[in-house]
């Protein structure tokens, strides 16, 4: 069965951590991608990698970055948490643009509490 | 740029009535198109797809027809059950954009028996 595994299911930190989110997929996917969901704001790109080593910007970059030293495996950091960033966070994968096959594959997400 | 507007919701509806959730879209080109699901304390699953115009994508008794016309892909099923109680996601992955989904902000749907 494929999967997608975010480390985390809950997570509570306190403002100023650093906080790594860990994402493994088992597809050999190339592009992976993180998503925050918000209530109201339906789902926001924060960052997402077409390749190893390879990034990009989303929608809402504003204090994150990303790492993608392996080909599984896709990492969300936050610098410096702030309250604002309390939400719930979806990891996804995905075959390259072109395929036929662009259908996203999500984890279950970590929601992740910001005190 | 790109974006997916669906219907607002929640939707309350009784069991064996019948679903639509709109949606409409804005992108450069032919999108693909696609529902996806989330059930409750789940990551969001693919639900149906259509890639080209005309086409109907279909899965678990849901239907939705891309009309390119009308630039719109709504969603359908003709008898619902207190099963499908979810969040229902439209979105579109446009060509030459490195497989990016635009999502719209999500229907909740509730079933009551």
């Amino acid at each position: 069965d494929v999967k997608v595994t975010q480390s985390s299911r809950y997570l509570v930190k306190r403002t100023g951590e650093k906080v790594f989110l860990e994402c493994v997929q088992d597809m050999d996917h190339e592009n992976m991608f993180w998503y925050r969901q918000d209530p109201g704001l339906g789902l926001r790109l924060i960052y997402f990698s077409y390749d190893v080593k390879m990034k990009e910007k989303g929608d809402i970059p504003e204090g994150y970055s990303v790492s993608r030293e392996k080909k599984e495996r896709f990492s969300l950091i936050l610098e410096s948490a702030s309250t604002n960033q309390t939400s719930m966070y979806l990891c996804a994968s995905s075959f390259p643009a072109g395929t036929g096959n662009e259908k996203l594959f999500f984890g279950s997400g970590t929601q992740l509490s910001v005190l | 740029g790109n974006s997916v507007t669906q219907m607002e919701g929640p939707v309350t509806l009784s069991e064996e009535a019948f679903l639509t959730i709109n949606c409409t879209y804005t992108a450069t080109g032919y999108p693909s198109l696609f529902w996806y699901v989330q059930y409750p304390g789940e990551g969001l699953q693919l639900l149906l797809k259509a890639t080209k115009a005309d086409d109907k994508g279909s899965n678990k008794g849901f239907e939705a027809t891309y009309r390119k016309e009308t630039t719109s892909f709504h969603l359908e099923k003709g008898s619902v059950q207190v099963s499908d109680s979810a969040v229902y996601f439209c979105a579109l992955s446009a060509r030459g954009n490195a497989g990016k989904s635009t999502f719209g902000d999500g229907t909740t749907l509730t079933v009551k028996p």
